[in-house]
């Protein structure tokens, strides 16, 4: 099976631009879930998207937002970029059937906001 | 509710074992391990689940205390293939389905 991937891999925008991120789940999972990374912060929780459905949201403002098809593959967007918006997107795959389940994560896309 | 890593950070030569802790201020359900080298995405390492039993692949091995919310990860006998950042991610034992929310991570560094 294919991984996760995600596309464009590296992304340079400057201020007040807006920005799509894509994400493609692995072969039959319907859950896409989306990370920030930063050195400070860790991975911190976007959303989550089951069946075309946010599921689950986590405290980042309304900049954020996403969106799911129906072939389970998913955006990301951000409106308005700020300089600390630069970081590493990642997305994680899983088939969103049960709790406990592996996430399978992308190679992410790094954005660089000058 | 992100879960706090112990230690943030360490430093072992090459043979050493090391113990990466991994608390909640929640009851859990699972407590998932991933690894993450510089400049990739992070891998899946293995999950525990409530009620669950110790897991271990080879030489790394965790443990979930289910009643401190607690678990950790063992590295025993480090090899230089162990080095990257090791996040723990956590999820809520609730009814329904819930989010994984991941630590601030522990860098581990594994030097000859």
């Amino acid at each position: 099976k294919a991984g996760v991937t995600q596309t464009p891999r590296y992304l340079i925008k400057t201020r007040g631009q807006q920005v799509t991120l894509s994400c493609s789940p692995i072969s039959g999972h319907r859950s896409v879930s989306w990370y920030q990374q930063t050195p400070g912060q860790g991975l911190q929780f976007l959303f989550e998207y089951f069946s075309e459905t946010q599921r689950n949201k986590g405290n980042f403002p309304g900049r954020f937002s996403g969106r799911q098809f129906s072939n389970s593959r998913s955006e990301m967007n951000v409106s308005t970029l700020e300089l600390g918006d630069s970081a590493l997107y990642l997305c994680a795959s899983s088939t969103g059937q049960g709790r406990g389940e592996t996430q399978y994560f992308g190679p992410g896309t790094r954005l660089l906001v000058l | 509710q992100q879960p706090v890593q112990s230690p943030q950070a360490v430093i072992l030569r090459e043979g050493e074992d090391a113990v990466i802790n991994c608390s909640s201020s929640k009851a859990l359900y699972s407590v998932h391990w991933y690894r993450q080298k510089h400049g990739e995405a992070p891998v899946f390492l293995m999950i525990l689940l409530k009620g669950g039993e110790q897991k271990g692949h080879d030489k790394i091995s965790a443990s979930f205390n289910e009643k401190k919310q607690q678990s950790s990860l063992y590295l025993t006998a480090s090899q230089l293939s162990y080095s990257g950042t090791y996040f723990c991610g956590t999820e809520i034992d609730k009814t329904s389905y819930d989010k994984v929310i991941f630590g601030p991570g522990t860098s581990l560094s594994v030097i000859p």
